[in-house]
Protein backbone atom coordinates (compact mmCIF):
# COMPACT_ATOMS: atom_id res chain seq x y z
CA UNK A 1 0.00 0.00 0.00
CA UNK A 2 1.36 3.92 -0.46
CA UNK A 3 2.44 4.96 2.12
CA UNK A 4 5.08 7.64 3.08
CA UNK A 5 7.36 8.12 5.92
CA UNK A 6 9.06 10.78 7.85
CA UNK A 7 10.67 8.75 11.01
CA UNK A 8 12.02 12.31 12.17
CA UNK A 9 9.42 13.89 14.18
CA UNK A 10 11.88 16.33 15.60
CA UNK A 11 14.47 17.93 14.97
CA UNK A 12 15.97 21.03 16.89
CA UNK A 13 19.52 22.67 15.10
CA UNK A 14 21.21 26.10 16.46
CA UNK A 15 21.27 28.73 13.45
CA UNK A 16 23.56 28.11 10.63
CA UNK A 17 23.55 24.29 10.66
CA UNK A 18 22.83 22.43 7.70
CA UNK A 19 20.38 19.84 8.03
CA UNK A 20 18.64 17.02 6.43
CA UNK A 21 14.94 15.38 6.65
CA UNK A 22 14.08 12.11 6.09
CA UNK A 23 11.16 11.05 3.60
CA UNK A 24 10.57 7.41 2.54
CA UNK A 25 8.23 6.50 0.40
CA UNK A 26 5.95 3.00 -0.49
CA UNK A 27 4.24 2.36 -3.89
CA UNK A 28 3.22 0.18 -6.72
CA UNK A 29 3.09 2.80 -9.19
CA UNK A 30 5.51 3.61 -12.06
CA UNK A 31 4.58 6.67 -12.07
CA UNK A 32 3.83 9.35 -9.19
CA UNK A 33 4.79 12.64 -7.68
CA UNK A 34 6.82 13.58 -4.50
CA UNK A 35 6.10 17.08 -2.89
CA UNK A 36 7.27 18.89 0.02
CA UNK A 37 5.19 21.22 2.21
CA UNK A 38 6.12 23.63 4.68
CA UNK A 39 3.65 24.95 7.60
CA UNK A 40 5.58 27.97 9.28
CA UNK A 41 4.00 28.46 13.14
CA UNK A 42 1.19 30.86 11.64
CA UNK A 43 -0.49 27.21 10.56
CA UNK A 44 -0.43 27.90 6.88
CA UNK A 45 0.80 24.60 4.49
CA UNK A 46 2.76 25.66 1.64
CA UNK A 47 4.17 23.94 -1.49
CA UNK A 48 7.95 23.74 -1.89
CA UNK A 49 8.64 21.62 -4.40
CA UNK A 50 7.21 18.77 -6.99
CA UNK A 51 9.34 16.05 -8.12
CA UNK A 52 8.49 13.01 -10.82
CA UNK A 53 9.61 9.52 -11.08
CA UNK A 54 11.07 10.14 -13.76
CA UNK A 55 13.62 12.89 -12.81
CA UNK A 56 16.31 11.96 -10.28
CA UNK A 57 18.21 14.96 -10.91
CA UNK A 58 18.31 16.96 -7.55
CA UNK A 59 17.58 20.51 -7.13
CA UNK A 60 18.78 23.17 -5.14
CA UNK A 61 16.92 26.50 -4.42
CA UNK A 62 18.69 28.66 -2.29
CA UNK A 63 19.54 27.29 0.46
CA UNK A 64 16.97 24.16 -0.07
CA UNK A 65 18.12 21.04 -1.76
CA UNK A 66 16.76 18.22 -2.21
CA UNK A 67 17.92 14.94 -3.00
CA UNK A 68 15.17 12.12 -5.01
CA UNK A 69 17.06 8.20 -5.11
CA UNK A 70 14.44 5.48 -6.50
CA UNK A 71 16.49 2.82 -5.68
CA UNK A 72 16.15 3.60 -1.96
CA UNK A 73 12.81 5.12 -2.12
CA UNK A 74 13.67 8.55 -0.47
CA UNK A 75 13.44 11.72 -1.36
CA UNK A 76 15.45 13.97 1.15
CA UNK A 77 15.04 17.82 1.91
CA UNK A 78 18.30 19.59 3.05
CA UNK A 79 18.40 23.04 4.40
CA UNK A 80 22.18 24.44 4.46
CA UNK A 81 22.82 27.49 6.90
CA UNK A 82 19.35 26.76 8.91
CA UNK A 83 17.61 29.61 9.90
CA UNK A 84 15.21 30.59 12.72
CA UNK A 85 12.89 31.38 9.98
CA UNK A 86 12.85 27.80 8.66
CA UNK A 87 11.49 26.38 11.77
CA UNK A 88 8.36 25.06 10.54
CA UNK A 89 6.70 21.34 10.35
CA UNK A 90 7.70 19.88 6.93
CA UNK A 91 5.87 17.47 5.25
CA UNK A 92 6.64 14.71 2.33
CA UNK A 93 3.44 13.93 0.55
CA UNK A 94 2.90 10.96 -2.33
CA UNK A 95 0.43 11.61 -5.08
CA UNK A 96 -0.42 8.43 -7.25
CA UNK A 97 -2.30 7.90 -10.38
CA UNK A 98 -4.60 5.45 -8.84
CA UNK A 99 -7.46 6.41 -11.15
CA UNK A 100 -8.53 9.31 -8.17
CA UNK A 101 -6.41 11.68 -6.99
CA UNK A 102 -4.95 11.22 -3.83
CA UNK A 103 -2.15 12.94 -1.97
CA UNK A 104 -0.36 10.60 1.14
CA UNK A 105 0.95 12.75 3.25
CA UNK A 106 3.73 11.85 5.81
CA UNK A 107 3.12 12.50 9.72
CA UNK A 108 5.56 15.71 9.57
CA UNK A 109 9.21 16.64 11.09
CA UNK A 110 8.83 19.76 12.99
CA UNK A 111 12.09 21.54 12.68
CA UNK A 112 13.45 23.81 15.90
CA UNK A 113 16.25 26.46 14.91
CA UNK A 114 17.55 27.88 17.74
CA UNK A 115 19.11 31.62 17.11
CA UNK B 1 -5.77 37.39 -4.71
CA UNK B 2 -5.83 33.53 -5.22
CA UNK B 3 -6.44 31.81 -2.58
CA UNK B 4 -8.54 29.29 -1.09
CA UNK B 5 -10.63 30.69 1.49
CA UNK B 6 -12.17 28.45 4.50
CA UNK B 7 -14.66 29.65 7.59
CA UNK B 8 -14.80 29.67 10.34
CA UNK B 9 -10.91 30.10 11.37
CA UNK B 10 -12.22 28.48 14.72
CA UNK B 11 -15.36 26.47 15.81
CA UNK B 12 -16.43 25.23 19.17
CA UNK B 13 -19.52 22.70 19.18
CA UNK B 14 -21.03 20.44 21.41
CA UNK B 15 -21.61 16.33 20.04
CA UNK B 16 -24.27 16.30 17.73
CA UNK B 17 -25.34 19.72 16.44
CA UNK B 18 -24.85 19.79 12.86
CA UNK B 19 -22.01 21.99 11.11
CA UNK B 20 -20.97 23.66 7.90
CA UNK B 21 -16.95 24.66 7.60
CA UNK B 22 -17.14 26.26 4.19
CA UNK B 23 -14.56 26.68 1.31
CA UNK B 24 -14.02 28.64 -1.58
CA UNK B 25 -11.21 28.80 -4.12
CA UNK B 26 -10.87 31.80 -7.22
CA UNK B 27 -8.46 30.54 -9.07
CA UNK B 28 -11.19 28.20 -11.17
CA UNK B 29 -9.44 24.92 -9.96
CA UNK B 30 -11.37 21.55 -10.31
CA UNK B 31 -9.86 19.60 -8.37
CA UNK B 32 -10.47 20.23 -4.16
CA UNK B 33 -9.66 17.92 -1.03
CA UNK B 34 -10.56 18.39 2.90
CA UNK B 35 -7.88 17.33 5.07
CA UNK B 36 -7.21 16.97 8.64
CA UNK B 37 -4.55 17.29 10.87
CA UNK B 38 -3.63 15.36 13.66
CA UNK B 39 -0.62 15.17 15.96
CA UNK B 40 1.40 12.48 14.84
CA UNK B 41 -0.45 11.80 11.47
CA UNK B 42 0.13 13.93 9.35
CA UNK B 43 -2.73 14.64 7.06
CA UNK B 44 -5.17 12.49 6.27
CA UNK B 45 -7.40 12.83 3.35
CA UNK B 46 -11.28 12.57 4.15
CA UNK B 47 -13.02 13.59 0.87
CA UNK B 48 -12.01 15.21 -2.79
CA UNK B 49 -13.67 16.36 -5.81
CA UNK B 50 -12.74 16.18 -9.45
CA UNK B 51 -14.95 18.14 -10.28
CA UNK B 52 -18.67 19.58 -10.17
CA UNK B 53 -20.88 16.85 -9.09
CA UNK B 54 -18.04 14.51 -8.72
CA UNK B 55 -17.32 13.67 -5.27
CA UNK B 56 -15.10 10.86 -3.67
CA UNK B 57 -14.24 9.48 -0.98
CA UNK B 58 -10.63 9.58 0.75
CA UNK B 59 -9.08 7.77 3.64
CA UNK B 60 -11.44 9.05 6.59
CA UNK B 61 -14.43 10.13 5.33
CA UNK B 62 -16.81 8.44 8.00
CA UNK B 63 -18.85 11.09 9.81
CA UNK B 64 -18.62 13.27 7.01
CA UNK B 65 -20.02 14.92 3.98
CA UNK B 66 -19.49 17.23 1.22
CA UNK B 67 -20.96 18.50 -1.84
CA UNK B 68 -19.44 20.59 -5.20
CA UNK B 69 -22.46 22.12 -7.05
CA UNK B 70 -20.31 25.18 -7.95
CA UNK B 71 -16.75 24.44 -9.24
CA UNK B 72 -15.34 27.42 -6.33
CA UNK B 73 -17.06 25.73 -3.37
CA UNK B 74 -16.53 22.37 -1.67
CA UNK B 75 -18.27 22.83 1.66
CA UNK B 76 -17.49 19.90 4.69
CA UNK B 77 -20.49 18.74 6.45
CA UNK B 78 -20.57 17.30 10.04
CA UNK B 79 -24.06 15.92 10.19
CA UNK B 80 -23.79 14.94 13.83
CA UNK B 81 -20.11 15.75 15.29
CA UNK B 82 -18.11 13.78 17.97
CA UNK B 83 -15.24 14.35 19.78
CA UNK B 84 -13.14 12.44 17.69
CA UNK B 85 -13.84 14.55 15.35
CA UNK B 86 -11.72 17.20 16.88
CA UNK B 87 -8.99 18.58 14.67
CA UNK B 88 -7.36 21.20 12.27
CA UNK B 89 -9.18 21.03 9.07
CA UNK B 90 -7.74 22.22 5.91
CA UNK B 91 -9.73 22.36 2.35
CA UNK B 92 -7.53 22.58 -0.46
CA UNK B 93 -7.62 23.22 -4.24
CA UNK B 94 -5.58 22.20 -7.39
CA UNK B 95 -5.23 23.09 -11.13
CA UNK B 96 -5.78 19.64 -12.61
CA UNK B 97 -6.81 16.11 -12.04
CA UNK B 98 -3.57 14.96 -13.07
CA UNK B 99 -1.07 13.68 -9.75
CA UNK B 100 1.44 16.21 -10.74
CA UNK B 101 -0.35 19.37 -9.58
CA UNK B 102 0.58 20.70 -6.36
CA UNK B 103 -1.91 21.62 -3.71
CA UNK B 104 -3.26 25.16 -2.45
CA UNK B 105 -4.21 25.25 0.64
CA UNK B 106 -6.82 27.22 2.99
CA UNK B 107 -5.70 28.90 6.20
CA UNK B 108 -7.55 25.78 8.45
CA UNK B 109 -10.51 25.35 10.58
CA UNK B 110 -9.64 24.76 14.55
CA UNK B 111 -12.83 22.45 15.34
CA UNK B 112 -13.33 21.29 18.94
CA UNK B 113 -15.94 18.84 19.73
CA UNK B 114 -17.51 18.69 23.47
Amino acid sequence: AQKVTQAQTEISVVEKEDVTLDCVYETRDTTYYLFWYKQPPSGELVFLIRRNSFDEQNEISGRYSWNFQKSTSSFNFTITASQVVDSAVYFCALNENTGGFKTIFGAGTRLFVKA
Amino acid sequence: EAQVTQNPRYLITVTGKKLTVTCSQNMNHEYMSWYRQDPGLGLRQIYYSMNVEVTDKGDVPEGYKVSRKEKRNFPLILESPSPNQTSLYFCASSLGTTTNSPLHFGNGTRLTVT
